[in-house]
């Protein structure tokens, strides 16, 4: 049964770049698409972007666009997220996900356990 | 860009059937799909494509469409299905949430 685990930094100061990790284990990563998830606190999830399997295709949420980078690592099945100038606004708890095979803005299957990220200096 | 319109709560006695929708001006072929979100833990997908249930999701979880709205059923709910439920649907931008509805089990 494939599961998901996000890993990086817990604090993030403003105005520098959080980096997030989703480690895939218990199945491949192709043919599906990877998308990263937020839910601040008291607020509702708000989709991040996603990325397919091999690298070839990105798109993120346009209120995140300028600031985000996604990538893929196939042969340690890991990707990645990249938020640049993070403020107290980023502040969520961020969650890894797989869609269903398909489509990129299909549901999502399979989730990780969530990482809280807290902006502050 | 639209907005996915969820009702913020939703109340129900144990064994009442509860419906929680989701409207937008979604294009009418996308397909909705719903989460079941308890505090502390991931989301649980609970319908894809409208009316699918994934494998070891209650039969009384039930959704479905017209237009462009898309509904969660819920029948003869139960205390451990309280949680958040979010509907989701492709945009032309990616993929969209709903704001969550909070179902309480009186």
């Amino acid at each position: 049964q494939v599961q998901l685990q996000e890993s990086g930094p817990g604090l993030v100061k403003p105005s520098e770049t959080l980096s997030l990790t989703c480690t895939v284990s218990g199945g491949s990563m192709n043919s599906y698409y990877w998308s990263w998830i937020r839910q601040p606190p008291g607020k509702g999830l708000e989709w991040i972007g996603y990325i397919y399997y091999s690298g070839t295709t990105t798109n993120y949420n346009p209120s995140l666009k300028s600031r985000v980078t996604m990538s893929v690592d196939t042969s340690n099945n890991q990707f990645s997220l990249k938020l640049s100038s993070v403020t107290a606004a980023d502040t969520a708890v961020y969650y890894c996900a797989r869609h269903i095979q398909g489509s990129g803005t299909w549901g999502m299957d399979v989730w990780g356990q969530g990482t809280t990220v807290t902006v502050s200096s | 860009s639209y907005e996915l319109t969820q009702p913020p709560s939703v109340s129900v006695s144990p064994g009442q059937t509860a419906r929680i929708t989701c409207s937008g001006d979604a294009l009418p072929d996308q397909y909705g799909f719903w989460y079941q979100k308890k505090p502390g833990q991931a989301p649980v997908l609970v319908i894809y494509k409208n009316s699918e249930r994934p494998s070891g999701i209650p039969e009384r979880f039930s959704g479905s469409r017209s237009g462009t709205t898309v509904t969660l059923t819920i029948s003869g709910v139960q205390a451990e299905d309280e949680a958040d439920y979010y509907c989701q649907l492709p945009d032309n931008s990616g993929t969209l949430f709903g704001g969550g509805t909070k179902l309480t089990v009186l």
